[in-house]
């Protein structure tokens, strides 16, 4: 069982935005601004796609968004296309040692 | 070009012994702390250790914490998992991931090694 709660899987039509929910507690995602989310495709290598809750690195689409209420994150696809469908995890340092934690991870389908 | 790659994966026995490496290329591999991620088939990503630049600061988590060893040559600019006293819950996809000094995401990854635990 991960740290951080995620839904399993996701889907949504190509132009909808969906949104992948990161649910952690107050030794993590809520403690601290420090949640990232990772885009990763079967054998590839996982990729930064947002970094402190709601910054892109460069050359990610800023179709990808991040937010944080409390002790949950939100990554937020927008103008979904059929390239986004891979699994995708949320990220939070914790407090509980010097660690990270992840998601168990949400596949994404573009239907 | 920043590149990690991973090696060293492969089938072993309950007990045994593997030692990964990362290579990496394409950036100054001083400059940065690493870590190591593993992923169990059908589960989450899953931090497994980290090591400072200067290899002052080693981490490790307490699934791991005196079965696994990590080091790094700041001359071959290589990164490597010592993993000994093996079991099957320690099957999964290893990857190396960069970590800039002062922040706490991971920018870059390996694709992955492969270790697999079983009689």
């Amino acid at each position: 069982q991960s740290a951080l709660t995620q839904p399993a899987s996701v889907s949504g039509s190509p132009g909808q935005s969906i949104t992948i929910s990161c649910t952690g507690t107050t030794s993590d995602v809520g403690g601290y601004h420090y949640v990232s989310w990772y885009q990763h495709r079967p054998g590839e290598a996982p990729t930064l796609i947002i970094y402190d809750v709601s910054h892109r690195p460069s050359g990610i689409s800023n179709r990808f968004s991040g937010s944080k209420s409390a002790s949950t994150a939100s990554l937020t696809i927008s103008g979904l296309q059929a390239d986004d469908e891979a699994d995708y995890f949320c990220s939070s340092y914790s407090s509980s040692a010097f660690h990270w934690v992840f998601g168990g991870g949400t596949k994404v389908t573009v239907l | 070009e920043v590149q990690l790659v991973e090696s060293g994966g492969g089938l072993v026995k309950p007990g045994g012994s593997l030692r990964l490496s990362c290579a990496v290329s394409g950036f100054n591999f001083l400059d940065y702390s690493f870590n190591w991620v593993r992923q169990a088939p059908g589960k989450g990503l899953e931090w497994v250790s980290s090591i400072s630049s200067s290899s002052r600061y080693i981490y490790y988590s307490d699934a791991v914490e005196g079965r696994f060893t990590i080091s790094r040559d700041n001359v071959r600019n290589s990164l490597h998992l010592q993993m000994n006293s093996l079991r099957a819950e320690d099957t999964a996809v290893y990857y190396c991931a960069r970590l800039p000094v002062g922040v706490y995401f991971f920018d870059y990854w390996g694709q992955g090694t492969l270790v697999a635990v079983s009689s």
